[in-house]
């Protein structure tokens, strides 16, 4: 199946810990994003990468820090955890000058 | 201004009526206009889209219509099903920022009721 996929889907962790998230996209696409969804479910895109390249940078905390391995990939590693940063986080991709981004199905992380 | 404000919050509709779902925007600079739905524990879908240049898109029960003047687009789903129970979620593109950054609105919670 071409689609955009993510994991993990759940992740439960403790305040302080580290953890990453990866995605994949298979649809040949050359711009991946990350948005997080927050408990009243808004979506507000953090990052953008197009070619391995980061060309969005919103005001996220340089606690998380995404990684672009290849046009296919990007994943995000969040230190130092904080129960703020509970919220499903999207993966999504798109090919520029297209508009439509097609997103992954999310991965829930609650921080305890 | 890079907001898309949407409304209502929330709708209840009964099987094959209406649902209405209105956006409204500031930033002239917006050059693309997507609809995604949402359901419970999945990522957003795409549903339709529209371009400025366009007043009206329709894709099966779906409509788009576009009041460029007045910087306001809608969602029309005619003969709502019970299925159609999601989130959906307005969103607008920046022309000027480039890579298909999406700007999304607050998101209106549909419950069709058989």
């Amino acid at each position: 199946d071409t689609a955009v996929s993510q994991t993990p889907k759940y992740l439960v962790t403790q305040m302080g810990n580290d953890k990453s998230i990866k995605c994949e996209q298979n649809l040949g696409h050359d711009t991946m994003y990350w948005y997080k969804q927050d408990s009243k479910k808004f979506l507000k895109i953090m990052f953008s990468y197009n070619n391995k390249e980061l060309i969005i940078n919103e005001t996220v905390p340089n606690r998380f820090s995404p990684k672009s391995p290849d046009k296919a990939h990007l994943n995000l590693h969040i230190n130092s955890l904080e129960l703020g940063d509970s919220a499903v986080y999207f993966c999504a991709s798109s090919q520029v000058g297209i508009g439509t981004a097609f997103f992954g199905p999310g991965t829930r992380l609650t921080v305890t | 201004q890079q907001q898309v404000k949407q409304s209502p919050q929330s709708l209840i509709v009964q099987k094959g009526g209406i649902s209405i779902i209105n956006c409204a925007y500031e930033n002239t600079a917006f050059d693309y206009f997507p609809w995604y739905q949402q359901f419970p524990g999945k990522g957003p879908a795409l549903l339709i889209a529209i371009r400025p240049d366009v007043s009206e898109k329709k894709e099966g029960r779906f409509t788009i219509s576009f009041n460029k003047s007045a910087k306001q687009f809608s969602l029309h789903i005619m003969d709502s099903q019970p299925g159609d129970s999601a989130t959906y979620f307005c969103a607008a593109r920046n022309a000027l920022s480039g890579y298909n950054k999406l700007i999304f609105g607050a998101g209106t919670r549909l419950a069709v009721h058989p």
